[in-house]
């Protein structure tokens, strides 16, 4: 069984256009992340959700917009595409409450393409 | 948070142990050390984490200076599937501190 699934694992599109990434966990983790790896292979992290909401926002533009439909999910909408916007996106998720050093689990990622 | 220094990359053979540095000169008394590898074209994958001790599990073993300001990752056979990047992160606990903060990490290569 796959712990933190992604879908889809590769997406190609147009720029100015508006997709999503989605994101699940069967870990029963409180906490969420999304993380973005850029061409150079830094890895950043986005966004936080702990209990669906949102604790980390790392200055990400507002045209990232993560939503946590409940603590299993986080998905990742980003509208108006742009050519900085290829990456490699990584969903990520811990548990934060019991836990005693949270470590993270990560997704198998989406490599974004954006022509 | 602290800094963590690590060298770009290292090469081993396998089935011979591996030593991945790590410098954190900054560190403080509250921050954990946490090592995370990334296997080509996949997620992060936790390794292993510690605070004083000298730790070991399943995957490796951390060996922890004195004075907590360097440790080593201990790989005690590695086989080529060890072929990652190796992230050394410092990660404090309590208070808001949920992320963790990746740098440029250690690519190692494993010869057969």
């Amino acid at each position: 069984d796959t712990a933190v699934s992604q879908t889809p694992k590769y997406l190609v599109t147009q720029m100015g256009n508006d997709k999503s990434i989605k994101c699940e966990q069967n870990l029963g983790h409180d906490t969420m992340y999304w993380y973005k790896q850029d061409s150079k292979k830094f890895l950043k992290i986005m966004f936080s959700y702990n209990n669906k909401e949102l604790i980390i926002n790392e200055t990400v533009p507002n045209r990232f917009s993560p939503k946590s439909p409940d603590k299993a999910h986080l998905n990742l909408h980003i509208n108006s595409l742009e050519l900085g916007d290829s990456a490699v996106y990584f969903c990520a998720s811990s548990q934060l409450s019991g836990g005693d050093y949270n470590e993270q689990f990560f997704g198998p990622g989406t490599r974004l393409t954006v022509l | 948070d602290a800094k963590t220094t690590q060298p770009n990359s290292m090469e081993s053979n396998e089935e011979e142990p591996v030593h991945l540095p790590c410098n954190h000169s900054t560190i403080s008394g509250t921050d954990y050390i946490h090592w995370y590898r990334q296997l080509p074209s996949q997620g992060p994958e936790y390794v292993i984490h510690g605070l004083t001790s000298n730790v070991n599990n399943r995957m490796a073993s951390l060996a922890i200076a004195e004075d907590r300001k360097s440790s080593t990752l201990i790989l005690h056979r590695a086989t080529l599937r060890d072929a990652a990047v190796y992230y050394c992160i410092l990660k404090s606990y309590g208070g808001s501190n949920y992320k963790l903060t990746f740098g440029k990490g250690t690519l190692l290569t494993v010869n057969p």
